[in-house]
């Protein structure tokens, strides 16, 4: 079955570490997001790649970092910069990167720092 | 930073009711506006994604309708079912679209036996 994986589920790390969250995808779309949320607030756009090789910072990218090596990988580090980090967090992908494009989610990972 | 809103809240509903609800966003400069179903423990889905002015689309017991010209769209669920049950979540896409989403910050729906 194509889809989105997110992991791990949970993660705890404490605070001054950097931390790596992993997203795949089996969907061959080229486009994939980083979304951060927490409580009382919707969706906030991290990152986004439109291609490999290739991202562009969303709404908050202060504190974080990603790669897109590979078209199925977008891995999303939060570093100890980031000053809130704990949060639930949602990869997505679209086929393209136009905005008429449904996005496709993972199941998500909910970061804590002690 | 765009301004998406969504009202109400939160809103609860008897089973075999029907609801709706609305999401305002700019409307300059629009593209595109998405309805997202989020039910507990699983990932959002996409309802629906609307592009023209006037769009009126429907999935089963789920409808939305589009205005771009004054900025807002409306969900409606007709005989609300306990699988209903979920946060509906709208997103704007700007002109040009390749510049990700903003969300709203939902709307959290509660359907009562």
């Amino acid at each position: 079955d194509g889809g989105i994986t997110q992991s791990p589920k949970y993660l705890f790390r404490k605070e001054g570490q950097n931390v790596t969250l992993s997203c795949e995808q089996n969907l061959n779309h080229d486009a994939m997001y980083w979304y951060r949320q927490d409580p009382g607030q919707g969706l906030r756009l991290i990152y986004y790649s439109q291609i490999v090789n290739d991202f562009q910072k969303g709404d908050i990218a202060e504190g974080y970092s990603v790669s897109r090596e590979k078209k199925e990988s977008f891995p999303l580090t939060v570093t100890s910069a980031q000053k809130n980090p704990t949060a639930f967090y949602l990869c997505a992908s679209s086929i393209s990167d136009r905005g008429n494009s449904p996005l496709h989610f993972g199941n998500g990972t909910r970061l804590t720092v002690t | 930073i765009l301004n998406v809103e969504q009202s109400p809240q939160s809103l609860h509903v008897q089973e075999g009711d029907s609801t709706n609800f609305t999401c305002s966003f700019p409307s300059s400069n629009f593209y595109a506006l998405h309805w997202y179903r989020w039910e507990t423990a699983k990932s959002p889905e996409a309802l629906f994604v609307m592009t023209l002015n006037g769009d009126e689309k429907k999935k089963g017991r789920i409808s939305a309708t589009l205005n771009t010209k004054e900025g807002y769209s409306y969900l409606y669920i007709k005989g609300s079912q306990p699988e209903d049950s979920a946060t509906y979540l709208c997103a704007f896409s700007p002109g040009g679209g390749a510049d990700g989403l903003t969300f709203g910050k939902g709307t959290h729906l509660i359907i009562q036996p």
